[in-house]
């Protein structure tokens, strides 16, 4: 079965600092591998996604993540945090092999950002 | 472009009560899915559908129904809620429900059931 762990719930990180929030993932074929974010209220605003080819992927708002294979990883990075990026992310994955897989998030990591 | 629209934004009802969540999406996108979000566990799918007239069953689906008469509308109804359903509620959208789509969601409906 699927499944996608993010090991922080909580991330700080001061204002210009690089950010990562962590991500792994679990699955029987190959994955594809997605980022979301959730301000206050909000519904979830898609961020990047992994599917094939270049490992580093970039997406909205600066950010980016990088898929490792080896370390079944995809964590989401940012060089220079802003107070605005403060919110709660969740990554997320879908099973290449399999029957009707569906998307599975992880429980989220709420960063924030520091002024 | 309004995307994907909620109704209720928010509502309580009394256990017990039949309650239907609308939504409804502009973008035609084949693809609807029913979600709900709970602190500490993420979301959770609840019911699919890959096009008009098809549904399916997700994670939770107890408690749940939904039907899928064309490509705009999706509701999610409650037949007899119970306490246990009180949670906030994701309507997302992708445009053929293949794996590599991405979903789209709407603003959430927040349903308390007391």
């Amino acid at each position: 079965a699927q499944s996608v762990a993010q090991p922080e719930d909580q991330v700080n990180v001061a204002e210009g600092n690089p950010l990562t929030v962590k991500c792994t993932y679990s699955v029987s074929g190959n994955p594809y591998l997605f980022w979301y974010v959730q301000y206050p209220n909000r519904g979830l605003q898609f961020l990047l996604k992994y599917i094939t080819g270049d490992n580093l992927v970039k997406g909205s708002y600066g950010f980016e993540a990088e898929f490792n294979k080896s370390q079944t990883s995809f964590h989401l990075k940012k060089p220079s945090a802003l107070v605005s990026d403060s919110a709660l992310y969740f990554c997320a994955v879908r099973d290449t092999g399999g029957r009707n897989t569906p998307l599975v998030f992880g429980k989220g990591t709420r960063l924030s950002v520091i002024a | 472009i309004a995307g994907i629209t909620q109704a209720p934004t928010s509502q309580i009802l009394a256990a017990g009560r039949r309650m239907t969540l609308r939504c409804t999406q502009d973008m035609r996108h084949n693809a609807m899915y029913w979600y709900r979000q709970d602190l500490g566990l993420g979301l959770r799918l609840i019911h699919y559908s890959n096009t008009a007239g098809t549904t399916g069953k997700g994670e939770v689906p107890d408690g749940y129904s939904v039907s899928r008469a064309n490509t705009d509308d999706f509701p999610l109804t409650l037949a007899s809620a119970v306490p246990s359903q009180t949670s906030v509620y994701f309507c997302a959208s992708s445009e053929t429900g293949g794996r590599a789509d991405t979903q789209y969601f709407g603003p959430g409906t927040r349903l308390t059931v007391l």
